[in-house]
């Protein structure tokens, strides 16, 4: 059974600060890797969708980067604002259908 | 607007009653699932569907059942059996080619 790990759990952050946060997965059977963001009292939002190792992408002042021989991502904000606070899954799949998501960290950037 | 609707978002059910939960997407998507949270766990995948009139349990579908009858519909039946329903309910759809989910607003279901 897959088992994704995220940490931390959850994050409080000064408006303007920049953080990461990271998600460990086991390397074996490795098809792709998921974030998501999730607001509260929205539906999550899917953010990346990485499958190769070194890979690095994109979104605003958002970006993962990938690691799949020793089974981690990082997800980055730059200068933080109040509209980045939500929770942000990572979410890993061997190839079939399935999503196995970690518990989240829970971003929270105070102005 | 192109989306999934899942409704009611709160849905209270009393002890032995079964209850569904619907999900529509008008994505086109050919892949359903629904999912449970709760406290402190991640989204856990409690059925899923890949076509029409097929799907296939996931890690926790034991006191749940589901139909797909029709591409946009994907409704998930909490049953009697269910010993501890009270979560929070996702449903999401992908299509191939796309691997990543889009998901509805939720449903919150609790015992009375």
């Amino acid at each position: 059974i897959l088992n994704v790990e995220q940490s931390p759990q959850s994050l409080h952050v000064q408006e303007g600060d920049s953080t990461n946060f990271t998600c460990s997965f086991p390397s074996s059977n490795f098809y792709a890797l998921h974030w998501y963001r999730w607001e509260t009292a929205k539906s999550p939002e899917a953010l990346f969708v990485m499958t190769l190792n070194g890979d690095e992408k994109k979104k605003g002042r958002i970006s993962a980067t990938l690691n799949t021989k020793e089974g981690y991502s990082y997800l980055y904000i730059k200068g933080s604002q109040p509209e980045d606070s939500a929770t942000y899954l990572c979410a890993l799949t061997d190839g079939s259908d399935k999503l196995i998501f970690g518990t989240g960290t829970r971003l929270q950037v105070f102005p | 607007d192109g989306g999934i609707t899942q409704s009611p978002k709160y849905l209270f059910r009393k002890e032995g009653q079964n209850v569904t939960l619907s999900c529509e997407q008008n994505l086109n998507h050919d892949a359903m699932y629904w999912y449970r949270q709760d406290p402190g766990q991640g989204l856990r995948l409690i059925y899923y569907s890949q076509i029409v009139n097929d799907f296939q349990k996931g890690d926790i579908a034991e006191g749940y059942s589901v139909s797909r009858e029709k591409k946009e519909s994907f409704p998930l039946t909490v049953t009697s059996a269910q010993k501890n329903p009270t979560a929070f309910y996702l449903c999401a759809s992908s299509t191939q080619g796309d691997q990543a989910q889009h998901f509805g607003d939720g449903t919150r279901l609790s015992i009375l």
